[in-house]
């Protein structure tokens, strides 16, 4: 079975300029969450969805926003880029339930701003 | 709230050596842990995951962790590192039963293992 596919894997942009990245996740999973994880850091949570819905955010500014689709697959939006959201996004699905499923991760995307 | 402290940014070990990753955590609640490894360009996989049950914990690649609520701690270990398990290990703690949805995570700790 695939794993969680991102794309791109890469990507450059300016700031000022708006971005999508994408997300499918493990065939059967039906939640997605995003993570960014800046350089020498760990990942934060950005978002999480469920049935196209968000089911969390972390504290990230509103330029950051996401959608799921009815194939649960996702994609991350962040308009009105900064220097700062230069970082690696990551993708991890889950099934949804309550056994404490861990997170799938995929490869990412390298976001870098200039 | 929860919170993750990984002391150490960056271990080495020699090949054959004790692997000994530390890792201390703050939660509100009954906390899950996991441990992730990353591997350069690449997302994380998981190693082993503390869910309440056993307190000893077995992974892959070798690798184990015990949960020890009365220090806080969910050191990761390895009898004998190999060059292959040269990569960043990051720590991770769910805070909230029945919803893994968000994982805070520690900063990583960089091993390097030397032949």
């Amino acid at each position: 079975d695939a794993g969680v596919t991102q794309s791109p894997t890469h990507l450059i942009k300016t700031r000022g300029q708006q971005v999508t990245l994408r997300c499918s996740p493990i065939s059967g999973h039906k939640s997605v969450s995003w993570y960014q994880q800046v350089l020498g850091q760990g990942p934060q949570f950005i978002f999480q969805y469920y049935e196209k819905e968000e089911r969390g955010r972390g504290n990230f500014p509103d330029r950051f926003s996401a959608r799921q689709f009815p194939n649960y697959s996702s994609e991350l939006n962040v308009n009105a880029l900064l220097l700062g959201d230069s970082a690696l996004y990551l993708c991890a699905s889950t099934p949804w339930g309550a056994d404490n499923s861990p997170l799938h991760f995929g490869n990412g995307t390298r976001l870098t701003v200039t | 709230a929860q919170s993750v402290t990984q002391l150490g940014s960056h271990v080495s070990v020699s090949e054959g050596a004790l692997v000994l990753l530390r890792c201390n955590y703050s939660s509100s609640v009954p906390p899950y842990l996991f441990w992730y490894v990353q591997y350069p360009n690449q997302g994380l996989q998981l190693l082993l995951k503390y869910t309440s049950a056993a307190t000893l914990v077995k992974g892959i690649n070798g690798f184990e962790a015990e949960f020890k609520k009365s220090e806080t701690s969910f050191h990761l270990t390895k009898p004998s590192a190999h060059m292959s398990d040269a990569a960043e290990y990051f720590c991770a703690v769910s805070g909230r039963r029945g919803s893994n949805y968000k994982l805070t995570f520690g900063k990583g700790t960089l091993l390097t293992v030397n032949p």
